[in-house]
């Protein structure tokens, strides 16, 4: 069965700090990969898609993917109490399909 | 703005009544979806289509009947609803290919059931 594992938290950090949200996946085929940030609700909005191994940047946001170890992270600098929200990370599993698979979720609090 | 619209944006509705769900995309995708979002639950894939025709039913109820006239509207039909089917129902549009298959999401239906 394929799978998108994230820790479902809270995570808590103060303002200011850097906020690291983790996700791994099962499937080694997996091609696409995305970070979607949902505030209670409301719709989740995309924050980032990454394809390639590395790291990929956008402004306070930087994903990382490693293939090889089958994980992706979402890092926050400077962590602002409005980036308090829940961040899904979704996979696309490849083989053809672009149907993306979304792991639970990770519940984020950033406190003043 | 994401580029897809959803209405209505609430709606309650009695376990005898018929209502659908409209979802509208001003993207140029070529693939539409239909969410579940219940509260403290993760999102449940319940329909996908592409270029109009139905490639995914997750085993969702009778109760719910898609329908997508053409690549830019979908609808979800509702008829006979349980209570436990209250919940947030999002759609969602992407482009499907290698890398350009993000998915973009409506701002959501908050369904209730009573």
């Amino acid at each position: 069965q394929k799978e998108v594992e994230q820790n479902s938290g809270p995570l808590s950090v103060p303002e200011g700090a850097i906020a690291s949200l983790n996700c791994t996946y099962s499937d080694r085929g997996s091609q696409s990969f995305f970070w979607y940030r949902q505030y209670s609700g409301k719709s989740p909005e995309l924050i980032m898609s990454i394809y390639s191994n590395g790291d990929k940047e956008d402004g306070r946001f930087t994903a990382q993917l490693n293939k090889a170890s089958q994980y992706v992270s979402l890092l926050i600098r400077d962590s602002q109490p409005s980036d308090s929200a829940t961040y899904l990370c979704a996979v696309n599993m490849g083989g053809g399909s672009y149907i993306p698979t979304f792991g639970r979720g990770t519940s984020l609090i950033v406190h003043p | 703005e994401t580029g897809v619209t959803q209405t209505p944006r609430h709606l309650v509705m009695g376990m005898t009544n018929k209502k659908s769900l409209k979802c509208e995309q001003h993207l140029g995708h070529n693939a539409m979806y239909w969410y579940k979002q219940s509260a403290k639950k993760p999102l449940e894939l319940m329909f996908v289509y592409s270029l109009e025709e139905r490639v995914e039913n997750n085993s969702v109820p009778s109760r719910f009947s898609p329908e997508c006239p053409n690549s830019s509207h979908l609808f979800l039909h509702l008829h006979t609803l349980q209570p436990e089917d209250s919940a947030l129902y999002l759609c969602a549009s992407s482009q499907l290919g290698p890398a350009t298959d993000t998915q973009y999401f409506g701002p959501g239906t908050r369904l209730t059931v009573l």
